[in-house]
């Protein structure tokens, strides 16, 4: 089936480091690739996103490359700030769906300190 | 609206009490979709309604399971006799249409907890 794979958190940090949080994905076909962020008390956004393979998506300072070889998208920021503490998490939909399907991986919890 | 509205924000319910959840979409957007987000499972599609076609109902986890959207607009989620692993955040999204380019925006979602 289709599923997408995140590390487990809660990831902690101190301010300016490098984050990676990680993500792999299984499907049949060829997926759109999503990474959503929930901050306290607010609902899931859209962070960034990549619909082929090779493909960036980038908003805010973070990045993620759309890897079919490794069926990975990876997210990365390279200094992160106590204002992204927050679960980020990691999605993929299917053209044969015909509709914006997600599934979701169970999310990832970014602490970061000051 | 602003955003995609939900109501109640929490809500507590009785074991085998029916309850009904309320989504009220960007407006202007064709397509709403509703997500379960429980301890055990994650985020998981439940259903989608895109304008006046039949929707999509193939994630709803049993027949107590139901929705419906008047109007084209707002939406209700029901849970008839609820059980205690419905205990979840139900959310709703809503986007300019059903296509795989669209963003969908997410509400704050609706915590249920089934005593």
């Amino acid at each position: 089936g289709n599923s997408v794979t995140q590390m487990e958190g809660p990831v902690t940090l101190s301010e300016e480091a490098f984050l990676t949080i990680n993500c792999t994905y299984t499907a049949t076909g060829y997926p759109s690739l999503f990474w959503y962020v929930q901050y306290p008390g607010e609902g899931l956004q859209l962070l960034l996103k990549a619909t082929k393979a090779d493909d960036k998506g980038s908003n805010k300072g973070f990045e993620a490359t759309y890897r079919k070889e490794t069926t990975s998208f990876h997210l990365e920021k390279g200094s992160v700030q106590v204002s992204d503490s927050a679960v980020y998490f990691c999605a993929l939909t299917l053209p044969n769906t015909g509709f914006q399907k997600l599934v979701f991986g169970t999310g990832t919890r970014l602490l970061v300190s000051p | 609206g602003a955003g995609v509205s939900q109501s109640p924000s929490n809500k507590v319910t009785e074991k085998g009490k029916d309850v009904e959840l309320r989504c009220d979409p960007i407006s202007g957007h064709t397509a709403l979709y509703w997500y379960r987000q429980s301890l055990g499972q994650g985020l998981e599609f439940l259903i989608y309604f895109q304008g006046n076609s039949a929707p999509d109902k193939s994630g709803l986890p049993s027949d107590r399971f139901s929705a419906e959207r008047t109007g084209g607009s707002v939406s209700t989620l029901t849970i008839q006799r609820t059980q205690q692993e419905d205990s979840a955040v139900y959310l709703c999204a809503s986007s300019s249409s059903g296509g795989l380019r669209t963003e969908a925006f997410f509400g704050q979602g609706t915590r249920l907890t089934v005593v």
